[in-house]
């Protein structure tokens, strides 16, 4: 069984800069696995930041980039800010018409 | 608007069944996968099923195979997920969205309580 690991949790400061990774419990995740990236406020539905590993969805502010780091798909904020605290998860897709859901981030900016 | 706006869910008993409906607007909803995702209280998010644009290819993960099936009515815009023998931990917050490897539109969810 695939497990799409996250860090449990992070904390930045306000102004700060932070990553947040995506890995596999076994072997290295690429491009191929078209990590995507989603915010989830507080009480709130997901929504989409980033799109095959770098590619920002409409409306999402450039402080937020996607890219590979080593064998883990990773997701940069810079200039974090006060409501960029949410919970963060990634999604790799295996194929097959299956995807897999990380554990998921929760942000904290203090 | 793009918007996709989940209905039907509820209380129901162990074993009991539910339909969930999730209704599509903004967008030519026939030229999508369509997936649901839930949530179960406090936890994190977890892919359940897709269904390919013309509802000829459809996916589940292995703890619902054989209890859930998801269809489509492209006339009526609308993306559904019957429930079957539904159990304690299907309990969550399900939604639907719109995709295959990545989902850029997401309703705000429908709660689904399983409990006696």
């Amino acid at each position: 069984q695939t497990v799409v690991t996250q860090e449990p949790s992070f904390s930045v400061s306000p102004g700060g800069t932070v990553t947040l990774t995506c890995g596999l419990s076994s072997g290295s995740v690429s491009t191929s696995y078209y990590p995507s990236w989603y915010q989830q406020p507080p009480g709130q539905a997901p929504r989409t930041l980033i799109y095959s590993t770098n590619t920002r969805s409409s409306g999402v502010p450039d402080r937020f980039s996607g890219s590979i780091l080593g064998n883990k798909a990773a997701l940069t904020i810079t200039g974090a800010q006060a409501d960029d605290e949410s919970d963060y998860y990634c999604v790799l897709y295996l194929g097959s018409g299956i995807s897999v859901f990380g554990g998921g981030t929760k942000l904290t900016v203090l | 608007e793009v918007q996709l706006v989940e209905s039907g869910g509820g209380l129901v008993q162990p074993g009991g069944s539910l339909r969930l409906s999730c209704a599509a607007s903004g967008f030519t909803f026939s030229n999508y996968w369509m997936t649901w995702v839930r949530q179960a209280p406090g936890k994190g998010l977890e892919w359940v099923a897709n269904i390919k644009q013309d509802g000829s290819e459809k996916y589940y993960v292995d703890s619902v195979k054989g209890r859930f099936t998801i269809s489509r009515d492209n006339a009526k815009n609308s993306l559904y997920l019957q429930m079957n023998s539904l159990r304690a931990e299907d309990t969550a917050v399900y939604y639907c969205a719109r995709g295959l490897s990545a989902f850029d539109i997401w309703g705000q969810g429908t709660m689904v309580t399983v409990s006696s």
